[in-house]
């Protein structure tokens, strides 16, 4: 299997554009989580799906950010609109079930000038 | 609300030298506990997994336990080798009725030869 995919690698965007983040998880996989990694908070998640249905979004920082799970092999996260602040590592993960080993993604870079 | 500390935030050891990452958390009520290892600019890889119900588990040189009532667990890397060289994060998942984890703040290692 490929594992968990991440795409862009990396994103370089201005202050004010919308930002769209990739996952395609592990095939069977039921559960995908989204975390950002900043040097300041560390590793926090920021909400997870199960089965396509989000089940806690209780880290998602504010409105400006949003994610979506269509179907079983595809989410987005969004960020619109954009800050510097929101400058960080967002890493994709899942699991098969509930409690099982989380495979992390390679995770995108996010730079907002 | 659940904190998760890891001491030390770095070590720099000889190579083949036994060593011990500590990870602490404030609240003894968790459901399990995850060590991953983090190599530069990737994702996070699981090492192993730790049911609440459990004292220790092992994958080849490396040996976890947990200590529930203390709220503490440990994780010895037995004949620490260049390749280990990556930073070590622990996370808890607080209960059964959710799959959030809660990352610690991460140990550095650097094995040198």
């Amino acid at each position: 299997d490929a594992g968990v995919i991440q795409s862009p690698r990396h994103e370089v965007t201005e202050m004010g554009q919308e930002v769209t983040l990739r996952c395609k998880p592990i095939s069977g996989h039921d559960y995908l989580f989204w975390y950002r990694q900043t040097m300041m908070r560390g590793l926090e998640l920021l909400i997870y799906f199960n089965n396509n249905v989000p089940i806690d979004d209780s880290g998602m920082p504010e409105d400006r950010f949003s994610a979506k799970m269509p179907n079983a092999s595809f989410s987005t996260l969004k960020i619109q609109p954009s800050e510097p602040r929101d400058s960080a590592v967002y890493f994709c993960a899942s699991s098969l079930n509930s409690g099982d080993t989380q495979y992390f993604g390679p995770g995108t870079r996010l730079t907002v000038l | 609300k659940q904190e998760v500390t890891q001491i030390p935030a770095a070590l720099s050891v000889p190579e083949g030298e036994n060593l011990v990452l500590n990870c602490s958390f404030t609240d003894s009520a968790i459901y399990n506990l995850q060590w991953f290892r983090q190599d530069p600019g990737k994702g996070l890889t699981s090492l192993l997994l730790i049911q609440s119900s459990q004292r220790e588990q092992t994958s080849g040189r490396l040996n976890a336990s947990l200590d529930k009532s203390s709220g503490r667990s440990t994780l010895y890397i037995a004949a620490s080798q260049p390749g280990d060289s990556a930073t070590y994060l622990c996370a808890v998942r607080p209960g059964y009725n959710t799959d959030k984890l809660i990352f610690g703040t991460g140990t550095r290692l650097q094995v040198f030869p």
